[in-house]
């Protein structure tokens, strides 16, 4: 059973471009949540998603970020116009369920370099 | 919501058990205490989780206090491999659902 895949596992922009990261959640889970890690801070909640839904951006910042979770294929974080500030360690989560004593699973994580 | 305190760092000789104990005092009745390590450059690990009653896995044990007040996550022979930040963090629910808000953590030094 393979576990959260994020790709590309790096990626280098330039300011003003935009930054795409996915993430395919383990097989059977609907539930995805993406984190930002600054570089020396702890991981920050940004968003959670179900299939096609938007269940909570209350971690994400209001311009620039979007995600979305489509029927098919994987989750993507978009960022747009990237500046230096977005440099981090993107990680990506999924669970089967959202409740009490459900599990994230977290992947590799996506190292955001912006020049 | 309820905050967690943990030791800011740990040392452990290769070998000994490695106890990380954490504090979470204001914890409400149906939420649960989570245990997460992250290892340089890694994604987060889950190792554990608990209610009330003490857990154990193939990784790890998580004795919680009667109270729940506190919790002590326990390798019982730590290897090198087990240096990571390790991460005890309550459920929050909101709405149905719930998020996970780490903390700072304990970076845990395992030595030869």
């Amino acid at each position: 059973n393979a576990g959260v895949m994020q790709n590309p596992r790096h990626l280098v922009r330039r300011r003003g471009q935009e930054a795409r990261l996915r993430c395919s959640p383990m097989k059977g889970h609907s539930h995805v949540y993406w984190y930002r890690q600054l570089p020396e801070e702890g991981l920050k909640f940004m968003v959670y998603l179900q299939k096609e839904n938007i269940i909570d951006e209350s971690g994400m910042p209001k311009e620039r970020f979007s995600a979305e979770f489509p029927k098919e294929g994987p989750s993507i974080l978009r960022i747009q116009q990237v500046v230096r500030g977005d440099s981090a360690a993107y990680f990506c989560a999924s669970s089967p369920r959202n409740r009490e004593g459900e599990t994230q699973y977290f992947g590799p994580g996506t190292r955001l370099l912006v020049l | 919501d309820a905050k967690t305190t943990q030791p800011t760092s740990m040392d452990c000789a290769e070998g000994r058990a490695a106890n990380l104990p954490c504090n979470h005092s204001t914890i409400s009745g149906n939420e649960y205490v989570y245990w997460y390590r992250q290892i340089h450059s890694q994604g987060p690990q889950y190792i554990i989780h608990g209610l009330k009653n003490n857990e154990t896995n193939e990784m790890a044990s998580l004795i919680i206090t009667e109270d729940r007040k506190s919790s002590t996550l326990i390798l019982p022979h730590a290897t090198l491999r087990d240096t990571a930040v390790y991460y005890c963090i309550v459920r929050v629910g909101r709405s149905g659902y719930s998020t996970l808000t780490f903390g700072k953590g304990t970076m845990l030094l395992v030595s030869p």
